[in-house]
């Protein structure tokens, strides 16, 4: 049974340019989660979603950031006019229902020259 | 709001002995899962113990034990035998079952496993 998939696992970026970040869950997941890890820090909630819905998108930024969940295909993590300060780890979750354990991605490392 | 506390930003052990790392949590709500993930260098998030709240026994997995004081809102994990493998970041992580799916973090320990 593959885990949660994310790629790439590298990203290069310069500022101004857009970052599109995907997640392919766990075979049976249906519940998909963003966190942004800054260097030295844990982890910050970003945006829960289910196909075709956003649930909780609290701690998204109000701008530039956006997250989708199709019907089909992985969940994309989208960042517009990337800055140096969005450098950081994005870890990606999922979970077969709600309030059940997140299990994790690898994560996508971008770095915004 | 919910917080999650590390207060050991860093710890070390010899190998095969045993260490405890701490966590305090700070909510309203009664139901709830608590968790230890673990972060090697590979900086995957490993997730090594789950605590559900309603729950007087503390959970084990091989290892690894956690010591749930639910008055206290203390959750500590025990790594027991340490390995040179357990070297890594430990982030505590707390999750409200009924609202806000939402895991939030502490700021995690490192671990340094002395040979």
């Amino acid at each position: 049974n593959a885990g949660v998939m994310q790629n790439p696992r590298h990203l290069v970026r310069r500022r101004g340019q857009e970052a599109r970040l995907r997640c392919s869950p766990m075979k049976g997941h249906s519940h998909v989660y963003w966190y942004r890890q800054l260097p030295e820090e844990g982890l910050k909630f970003m945006v829960y979603l289910q196909k075709e819905n956003i649930i909780d998108e609290s701690g998204m930024p109000k701008e530039r950031f956006s997250a989708e969940f199709p019907k089909e295909g992985p969940s994309i993590l989208r960042i517009q006019q990337v800055v140096r300060g969005d450098s950081a780890a994005y870890f990606c979750a999922s979970s077969p229902e709600t309030g059940e354990t997140q299990y994790f991605g690898p994560g996508t490392r971008l770095l915004v020259l | 709001a919910q917080t999650v506390t590390q207060s050991q930003p860093e710890m070390s052990v010899q190998e095969a002995e045993t260490v405890t790392l701490s966590c305090t949590y700070d909510t309203s709500e009664s139901d709830y899962y608590l968790f230890w993930y673990k972060q090697p260098p590979s900086r995957q998030m490993i997730l090594v113990i789950r605590q559900e709240a309603y729950k007087q026994q503390n959970a084990t997995e091989n290892r690894f034990s956690v010591n749930f004081q639910k008055a206290a809102k203390s959750f500590s994990l025990k790594i027991s035998d340490s390995q040179l493998g357990d070297a890594a970041m430990y982030f505590c992580a707390y999750n409200w079952i009924q609202g806000a799916q939402k895991l939030v973090f502490g700021q995690g320990t490192r671990l340094t496993i002395n040979p």
